[in-house]
């Protein structure tokens, strides 16, 4: 099991490009999420999907897109980077709606120069 | 709005002492599930422990309790014996309804020897 995992693990990125970072799980997890990470604060919900086809939007959805075409991936997609999208960001999966694990990935450092 | 605030930015132990770090928490939910994470400075999540909000005990993982006090919003992760290896931020976390979730902004936590 290689539990939840992302790709790249660091990337820099010109304002104005585009990229997707990569998230996958092996566990059969319905739910999966993507988080931010800026200095002093804490974790915030991007995008998440209860299950293949079904996505949301989480606090700060604005830049990004996602897709689930199958339960074990998730990709995160920034269509148009800006500096302001420079953080942290986890991918995170859990079993279902209902359960309260959540196993994230070792996390992607994005920088937008 | 939904709200979790930790106010303790920066908190040192002595090895082997207990270790409370506060966290409160403000939704209008009546259903909700609060959860502490751990972050090494190798950057990955950990989860270390779960209440939720109808939940009559206070939740235990080993070493690990959550100080579940529902009138006073609070909702304190309590570190016993704590070891060196505890060094990392802890961040306080809240699910509501609609499987949103937010994070505190965490706290460092070191522990001396």
């Amino acid at each position: 099991n290689a539990g939840v995992t992302q790709t790249p693990k660091f990337q820099v990125l010109k304002t104005g490009q585009s990229m997707t970072l990569q998230c996958a799980q092996d566990m059969n997890h319905e739910y999966m999420s993507w988080y931010r990470q800026d200095p002093g604060m804490g974790l915030r919900l991007i995008h998440y999907s209860v299950g293949a086809g079904i996505t949301d939007q989480g606090e700060v959805p604005n830049g990004y897109n996602v897709s689930r075409s199958t339960t074990e991936d998730f990709p995160l997609r920034l269509l148009s980077a800006a500096p302001s999208q420079t953080s942290v960001y986890f991918c995170a999966s859990k079993a279902d709606i209902l359960s309260y694990e959540q196993y994230f990935g070792p996390g992607t450092r994005l920088t937008v120069t | 709005a939904q709200k979790i605030t930790q106010t303790q930015p920066g908190m040192f132990v002595q090895e082997k002492e207990a270790v409370t770090l506060d966290c409160t928490y403000d939704t209008s939910d009546p259903s909700y599930g609060l959860f502490w994470y751990k972050q090494p400075s190798s950057g990955e999540m950990i989860f270390l422990i779960y209440q939720g909000s109808y939940d009559q005990q206070n939740a235990t993982e080993g070493r690990y309790s959550l100080n579940f006090q529902k009138a006073r919003k609070s909702a304190n992760l309590v570190i016993s014996a704590s070891q060196l290896g505890d060094s990392a931020m802890y961040f306080c976390a809240m699910r509501v309804p609609g499987n949103q979730f937010y994070f505190g902004t965490g706290t460092s936590l070191t522990v001396i020897p």
